[in-house]
């Protein structure tokens, strides 16, 4: 089955230590998104590769960095977590941007829960 | 600010009979709407959605109604089923901004047997 793989599912780091979570497509999308999910809080969209075009949003941190070395795999990097970047951190993937049937729908990962002791 | 929101964090519901999640959004650009479901130790998955030149869409069960002059749009799930208990988020997005989903802070359901 196509799908949207995260490694590991669960990952504890110590305050400060760098960090690297993993995703990978079988989807063979274009573009792949990092979301945030603090509890009982909406996914809160970090950045976004379409193809190797890097896209930013404005209030990201800047502790937060992203690779895509190729279609299939993306990584998120925090280079010096601290106790607030313990969250929930999903990936996906969309053909194309656009609404919907336009080839704009996004499919998730498991996510990768993110402990920061 | 939060342009989607889902006021009630929670639901519960019996067997059988219908339930009713709600969403109200506050930018009048957005013009296509999702919900997604999440079990447990999964991410989210994409459930149904509506553009905003309907004011309905079915599919099966699930029934999504789009209420553009009141900014609302809500998602029935008839007859409610225990595996239908999951938390449900609304998503919405402008055409305009291509790629963007803002996403609601979910609705956790629970369906009683």
């Amino acid at each position: 089955d196509a799908m949207v793989i995260q490694n590991p599912r669960y990952q504890v780091t110590q305050f400060g230590k760098p960090v690297t979570l993993s995703c990978s497509q079988t989807l063979n999308h274009n573009v792949m998104y990092w979301y945030q999910q603090k509890s009982s809080q909406a996914p809160k969209l970090l950045f976004h590769y379409y193809d190797k075009d890097f896209n930013n949003e404005a209030d990201t941190p800047d502790n937060f960095q992203s690779r895509r070395p190729n279609t299939s795999f993306c990584f998120l990097d925090i280079r010096s977590p601290g106790l607030g970047d313990a969250a929930m951190y999903l990936c996906a993937t969309s053909r194309d941007y656009g609404s919907g049937q336009g080839g704009g729908e996004q499919f998730f990962g498991p996510g990768t829960r993110l402990t920061v002791l | 600010d939060q342009q989607v929101k889902q006021n009630s964090p929670s639901l519960s519901v019996q067997e059988g009979r219908i339930s009713i999640l709600n969403c109200d959004y506050t930018n009048s650009m957005f013009d296509y709407f999702l919900w997604y479901k999440k079990y447990p130790a999964e991410g989210p998955t994409f459930l149904i959605s509506i553009s905003s030149i309907k004011d309905k869409n079915e599919d099966g069960r699930f029934t999504v109604f789009l209420n553009k002059s009141a900014k609302h749009l809500s998602l029935h799930i008839v007859p409610s089923q225990p595996g239908d208990s999951a938390v449900y988020f609304c998503a919405a997005s402008s055409s305009s901004g291509t790629y963007k989903y803002i996403f609601g802070t979910g609705t956790r359901l629970k369906v009683l047997a």
